[in-house]
């Protein structure tokens, strides 16, 4: 039972485009999310979190947003940089922290 | 900041053999996270301690894989006897805190292991 899910193994945008990254959950317990991303051979890195308390968290060029009724969540990048090309993970927390399959983003310039 | 230090990022081993991963967490961190990512599985929380704790090991695969934490500095994970189905990159993470949800995690670099 995977109950986090990003259901687009891969995305391709053009540079200056938005790009969004979606994200599904099934467990209602998730009270914390998280996006991270990750280059080749390299560990992900953490990007942006959200509060189920909230519904929106802005940082620079990335947003998250959350739609709890939904159990869904969604990382805009805009403007889309080659520089963003990199695989994006989902993950959500309730005391531990459980991952999704991962998008790969590729911005083309 | 050194960041989170795994060793080694490459190891071959053959069926049978024994594994040890070495992690390194960011000092001041106290909780450390053991992760393996597959193709079929993703990424996958092995197990994790607080204070060098075990706190949950539900996601251990087996008996043959343990870890230990014998200090706030260095974790171990070993896998004996080694089988080909546990090739993956393992990963280890750390942050600061109890463990609470919203706590973001410092990734190493990984250890990509392939059992022949």
């Amino acid at each position: 039972d995977q109950q986090v899910k990003q259901n687009s193994p891969s995305l391709s945008v053009q540079e200056g485009r938005i790009s969004i990254l979606n994200c599904d959950y099934t467990n209602s317990m998730f009270d914390y999310f998280l996006w991270y991303k990750k280059y080749p051979a390299e560990g992900p890195t953490f990007l942006i979190s959200i509060s189920s308390i909230k519904d929106k968290n802005e940082d620079g060029r990335f947003t998250v947003f959350l739609n709890k009724s939904a159990k869904h969540l969604s990382l805009h990048i805009v403007p889309s940089q080659p520089g963003d090309s990199a695989v994006y993970f989902c993950a959500a927390s309730a005391r531990k922290s459980t991952f999704g399959d991962g998008t790969t983003l590729t911005v083309k310039p | 900041d050194a960041g989170v230090i795994q060793s080694p990022r490459h190891e071959v081993t053959e069926m049978g053999q024994e594994v040890t991963l070495r992690c390194k967490p960011i000092s001041g961190h106290n909780s450390l996270f053991w992760y393996r990512q597959t193709m079929m599985r993703g990424l996958e929380l092995l197990i994790y301690f607080n204070n060098n704790v075990p706190i949950d090991d539900s996601g251990m695969p087996e008996d043959r894989f343990s870890a230990k934490m014998p200090n706030a500095s260095f974790s171990t994970l070993k896998i004996q006897p080694s089988e080909p189905r546990d090739s993956a990159v393992y990963f280890c993470a750390s942050s600061y805190g109890q463990g609470r949800t919203n706590e973001k995690l410092f990734f190493g670099s990984g250890t990509q292991l392939s059992v022949l």
